[in-house]
């Protein structure tokens, strides 16, 4: 057990709110990362981070920010919540010591649905 | 191209037969490729890894097979049984930056019939 743990499990809430999505590891990785994952797509990397205010864009980042204010906490916000972010959102740490090529673990995710 | 292309999408086979799940990729960059499983309502796990210098690795029932000059790699799942029924995911990644950054196949969903 990689010791992740992701809040809530489960939102609905309407186009134009902003959500907040967090992840909490108890192991002090330096690597974490936000996926998504949607049908015929598999998972594709919004942000990650490489330490304490340090982070980076993935692939799919635009309509999403991040925040990561303390090693165990990395936060996904999504500023104004619209139709196509609904999906599940998965956070994961690599525990290698630089992150480069380690295996990353995952949390059980995040339904999230956007009406 | 950072894509990996997985098939099939969906594979049905009945328990004890070998279904192979194969992915590609198109930048040579790539020097990591990981399988995950995944069960409905859980995070993806780490199944099996495997580096280019090796064209094939077992554990347990799982093999990855890689042909590097081709940029494929296969899983191959001996002796299947109804508990290995989820999806299946490849992934790439590469050094550079050393971000650990996973490019993901779309997904297989196998199902093991009793």
């Amino acid at each position: 057990d990689a010791g992740i743990t992701q809040s809530p499990r489960h939102k609905v809430t309407e186009t134009g709110t902003p959500v907040t999505l967090r992840c909490h590891q108890t192991e002090n990785h330096r690597y974490m990362y936000w996926y998504r994952q949607d049908p015929g797509h598999g998972l594709r990397l919004i942000h990650y981070s490489y330490g304490v205010k340090d982070t980076d864009k993935g692939e799919v980042s635009d309509g999403y920010s991040v925040s990561r204010s303390k090693t165990e906490d990395f936060l996904l916000t999504l500023e104004s919540a619209t139709s196509s972010q609904t999906s599940v959102y998965f956070c994961a740490i690599s525990v290698g010591g630089r992150g480069s090529n380690q295996p990353q673990h995952f949390g059980d995710g995040t339904r999230l649905s956007i009406l | 191209q950072q894509q990996v292309k997985q098939s099939p999408q969906s594979l049905i086979v009945q328990k004890g037969g070998i279904p192979i799940i194969n992915c590609a990729y198109e930048n040579t960059a790539f020097d990591y490729f990981p399988w995950y499983q995944q069960f409905p309502g859980k995070g993806p796990a780490l199944l099996i890894a495997i580096r280019p210098d090796v064209s094939e690795k077992k554990e347990g029932r799982f093999t990855i097979s890689f042909n590097k000059s081709a940029k494929q790699f296969s899983l191959h799942i001996m002796d299947s049984q109804p508990g290995d029924s989820a999806t299946y995911f490849c992934a790439a990644s590469m050094r550079s930056g050393n971000t650990g950054k996973l490019i993901f196949g779309q997904g297989t969903t196998l199902q093991v019939k009793p």
